[in-house]
């Protein structure tokens, strides 16, 4: 069971540029979320979903969109990264929206 | 909106001693409260989820009370360890808002030796 895990660690990118930070969870759990952690703001939800097909904005969801096509994956894309995005990004997962969240390792971008 | 308050925000104490992690929030219509520690540069790992309709919750030397009427928690370490040293986090998971939890900025522990 390797919980909740995140690709990659690191990454730097350019402004402009695009990419996806990938997350998978191997629990079956139908709740998924992606963070992101910066100084001074604590943890703010991006975006959420409740299961596979449906997902919903959280606290700041401009400049990234989610799709989640099946049960396991959430992968969270950057359409034109800008240096406010850099920061670290959690993906955490849950069995319904009142379980335990797990969290995975996170990635730390980076965006010049 | 739920407002998450962590105090203090910063923690030093000698090791063995037993202490006393402070959360409160606005919004008293919540499913659960689960606390979290962080290590640096890590991910979140849950320490304990504590239900609406539960008081406390025991996990070894650690102890979560809720007071939901009051939009208090409180996290009791025992006997504290070097290993303790983390930043503590409580994240309140709303009834009306899908499920999203809202999360305070953390309490800082160092304990040392």
């Amino acid at each position: 069971n390797a919980g909740v895990t995140q690709t990659p660690k690191f990454q730097v990118l350019k402004t402009g540029q695009s990419m996806t930070l990938q997350c998978a969870q191997d629990m079956n759990h139908e709740y998924m979320s992606w963070y992101r952690q910066d100084p001074g703001m604590g943890l703010r939800l991006i975006h959420y979903s409740v299961g596979a097909g449906i997902t919903d904005q959280g606290e700041v969801p401009n400049g990234y969109n989610v799709s989640r096509s099946t049960t396991e994956d959430f992968p969270l894309r950057l359409l034109s990264a800008a240096p406010s995005q850099t920061s670290v990004y959690f993906c955490a997962s849950s069995y319904t929206g009142t379980d335990e969240q797990f969290f995975g390792p996170g990635t730390r971008l980076t965006v010049l | 909106k739920q407002e998450v308050t962590q105090i203090p925000a910063a923690l030093s104490v000698p090791e063995g001693e037993n202490l006393v992690l402070n959360c409160s929030f606005t919004d008293s219509a919540i499913y659960n409260l689960q606390w979290f520690r962080q290590d640096p540069g890590k991910g979140l790992t849950s320490l304990l989820l504590i239900q609406s309709s539960q008081r406390e919750q025991t996990s070894g030397r650690l102890n979560a009370s809720l007071d939901k009427s009051s939009g208090r928690s409180t996290l009791y370490i025992a006997a504290s360890q070097p290993g303790d040293s983390a930043t503590y986090l409580c994240a309140p998971r709303r009834v009306t808002n899908a499920g999203k939890s809202t999360f305070g900025d953390g309490t800082t522990l160092t304990v040392k030796p």
